[in-house]
């Protein structure tokens, strides 16, 4: 069975300071990891995806994020925020071979001016 | 390219009545998905359509929820008898045919229809 535990339910950051947004994943197979972002009344957007390739992931709007197989960990990042980042961040998991996706219960993230 | 759509946008009944959701996906794309999004929690896969099939509908409450993709393009989703617990987001995404499409293929995802009931 897979799952993600998104460790933060609400992150609050000053404009212009970095992003972390925390994920754990559960998987017993090679997993594909994805990060999708939800702006008010708008459709989930795919932000980036990890598929076995490249384990630094970048994304759109300059996040990033780092699959550590290690710490089954794939936390998203930004260098410096912006106030159009505010919005629900959900990390979702999904087995090779198995395109059901299963999310987390997201991130609101916050940007104060 | 359009993206997946989806009507009605926002919908209030009362209990007990029925309700339709309808989705159009990305044309080309074979897979079709219906995800239910309770306030404060992530998507929940209710049904896969792979074409006019019924890939994986094991989620899906079958006494109340029925779903449809009889030409495989367009679907339908409906609530009959709508409970207080079925207030969601019930999201449309769709996905490239499984044959065309590499590890972790990529769903779009409609903006949903946001349902209300009183």
């Amino acid at each position: 069975a897979q799952s993600v535990t998104q460790l933060d339910s609400h992150v609050s950051v000053s404009e212009g300071t970095p992003v972390l947004l925390r994920c754990n994943y559960s998987s017993s197979y090679s997993p594909s990891l994805f990060w999708y972002v939800q702006h008010p009344n708008k459709g989930l957007q795919l932000l980036l995806k990890y598929t076995s390739a490249a384990t630094l992931v970048k994304g759109i709007n300059g996040f990033e994020a780092e699959f550590k197989k290690s710490e089954t960990s794939f936390h998203l990042t930004k260098p410096s925020a912006h106030m159009s980042d505010a919005a629900e961040y959900f990390c979702v998991v999904s087995e090779i071979g198995n395109e059901k996706l299963t999310f987390g219960t997201g991130t609101r993230l916050t940007i104060i001016p | 390219e359009a993206g997946v759509a989806q009507s009605p946008r926002y919908k209030i009944i009362e209990k007990r009545q029925s309700v339709a959701f309808w989705c159009n996906p990305i044309s080309g794309h074979a897979t079709l998905y219906w995800y239910q999004q309770i306030l404060g929690q992530g998507p929940k896969l209710l049904i896969q359509f792979q074409n006019n099939g019924v890939v994986d509908d094991s989620q899906l409450p079958k006494d109340r929820f029925s779903a449809e993709r009889l030409k495989g393009v367009d679907s339908t989703l409906k609530i009959q008898p709508a409970k207080l617990e079925d207030s969601a987001v019930y999201l449309c995404a769709s996905s490239l045919d499984p044959a065309n499409r590499g590890p972790g293929e990529t769903q779009y995802f409609g903006p949903g229809t946001r349902l209300l009931v009183l």
